[in-house]
């Protein structure tokens, strides 16, 4: 079975901060992809990046960048220069084939003006 | 385009009642999944359609059934709902479903079972 496992439930930020944001997690897939989803406060999960498991490059989408350590079985997260739009509860999220996605507990990030 | 639909996005049921959610995808997208989440459990997976067809279910009891709809709207069934079920439901939408697919979540609807 896939788990995800998000050890860090709460953290904040200065605004124009980095941060980062952790996330293992276990499987026997060789070929899979990992995500990280942002939730706002009441509002819908939107997607923040995503890589795929046999990319070594890590993935990078504007403030946003990823460490992957395939080997550890780590995705971390990293947002620089944070903005308030930033807080939100971050799901890291783990798909191998077929569709299923196998989400982490969630981090709350509150980015403080 | 617009993006996922989910209907209604607040429900009040009491114990023991039925309630049946929709979700409406992204156009031209044919898989659904729905997702249970719950501020202790998180998100858990219930089941994806894909062609009106169930091709992948979570772990959750027979209560919890779905469909889906030529058009590619999908719907969730709840039966017998036990208060444990209150929680905000999603839905998530892809092309295809294939592994190279991101999904798209609506807003999802939340429920509340007294």
């Amino acid at each position: 079975a896939q788990t995800v496992t998000q050890s860090q439930p709460e953290m904040s930020v200065q605004e124009a901060e980095t941060v980062t944001l952790s996330c293992t997690y276990d499987t026997s897939e060789s070929n899979y992809y990992l995500f990280w989803y942002k939730q706002p406060p009441s509002r819908q999960m939107i997607l923040v990046i995503r890589q795929e498991a046999y990319k070594q490059q890590n993935a990078t989408e504007n403030r946003f960048s990823v460490n992957f350590q395939k080997a550890a079985k780590s995705f971390s997260l990293k947002i620089s220069d944070s903005q308030l739009g930033d807080t939100a509860m971050y799901f890291c999220a783990f798909m191998k084939g077929g569709n299923q996605f196998y989400f982490g507990t969630g981090t709350s990030l509150t980015v403080i003006p | 385009k617009a993006g996922v639909t989910q209907t209604p996005r607040y429900l009040i049921k009491t114990r023991g009642q039925q309630v049946t959610l929709s979700c409406s995808p992204i156009s031209g997208h044919r898989s659904v999944s729905w997702y249970q989440q719950t501020p202790g459990q998180g998100l858990q997976f219930l089941f994806e359609y894909f062609s009106e067809t169930q091709r992948n279910k979570g772990n959750f009891p027979g209560r919890f059934s779905g469909r889906q709809f030529s058009n590619s709207r999908s719907e969730m069934n709840v039966s017998t709902l036990e208060l444990g079920d209150s929680a905000l439901y999603l839905c998530a939408s892809s092309p295809a479903g294939t592994d190279t697919d991101t999904q798209y979540f609506g807003p999802g609807t939340r429920l509340t079972v007294l």
